[in-house]
């Protein structure tokens, strides 16, 4: 099946400092790509939709100055955390889709922030 | 906004029992998807139905879809376990947007 990778796959950071996380699609064109952030035994919560070379889409309560997302290329997203606090820690998942066809997941990033 | 519920919430079962974990949609489903998460990793794409009461199956794993009752239901047979893990359903909203939605989860665990 299609694999999504993402990169690092666990970051520790001090407070107030910018992390990035990348998301790339091996062998497919992700025309849509996805974020999302999952809290300890909670379900995932989708953080924004992008289009690749358009601007993202974010869910209520998500901060698009906090959290910037680039889908720059059909192969590639990132995530940006910046200044981070500690409440940014978490486990955040990409996933991504050519088309209508199923979405793949990326196998997560787990962000501490100290 | 589409929901989905879960249920159970948790499951706890010996090795080489049966289980169903159910998944109930608010509205109508046009795609429902099945993963698997092992604590602390990504997502493992299970497999996805289509509407019509279409059922499949992966390796021990059955998913059936019932468009009426708006529900999908997954079986394992004879547990094992490596089917330990958190179950999620997630189903592609309407209108042919394809933002998906997930429900909260199954936790899983099987005793040898």
């Amino acid at each position: 099946g299609a694999v999504v990778s993402q990169h690092p796959s666990r970051v520790i950071c001090k407070s107030g400092t910018s992390v990035k996380i990348e998301c790339r699609s091996l062998d497919f064109q992700a025309t849509t790509m996805f974020w999302y952030r999952q809290f300890p035994k909670k379900s995932l919560m989708l953080m924004a939709t992008s289009n690749e070379g358009s601007k993202a889409t974010y869910e209520q309560g998500v901060e698009k100055d906090k959290f910037l997302i680039n889908h720059a290329s059909l192969t590639l997203s990132t995530l940006t955390v910046t200044s981070a606090h500690p409440e940014d820690s978490s486990f955040y998942i990409c996933s991504a889709r050519e088309g209508a066809q199923t979405q793949y997941f990326g196998p997560g990033t787990r962000l501490l922030v100290l | 906004s589409q929901e989905l519920e879960q249920s159970p919430q948790s499951l706890i079962v010996q090795e080489g029992k049966n289980l169903t974990i159910n998944c109930t949609s608010s509205k109508t489903l046009y795609g429902l998807y099945w993963y698997k998460q092992k604590y602390g990793e990504g997502l493992i794409f299970l497999m996805m139905l289509q509407k019509g009461g279409e059922e499949k199956s992966h390796e021990k794993i059955t998913a059936k879809l019932d468009e009426k009752k708006q529900q999908s239901s997954l079986h394992i047979t004879a547990s094992q376990p490596s089917h330990a893990g958190i179950y999620l359903c997630g189903a592609d909203s309407s209108g042919g947007s394809y933002i998906p939605t997930f429900g909260r989860g199954t936790s899983l665990i099987v005793h040898p």
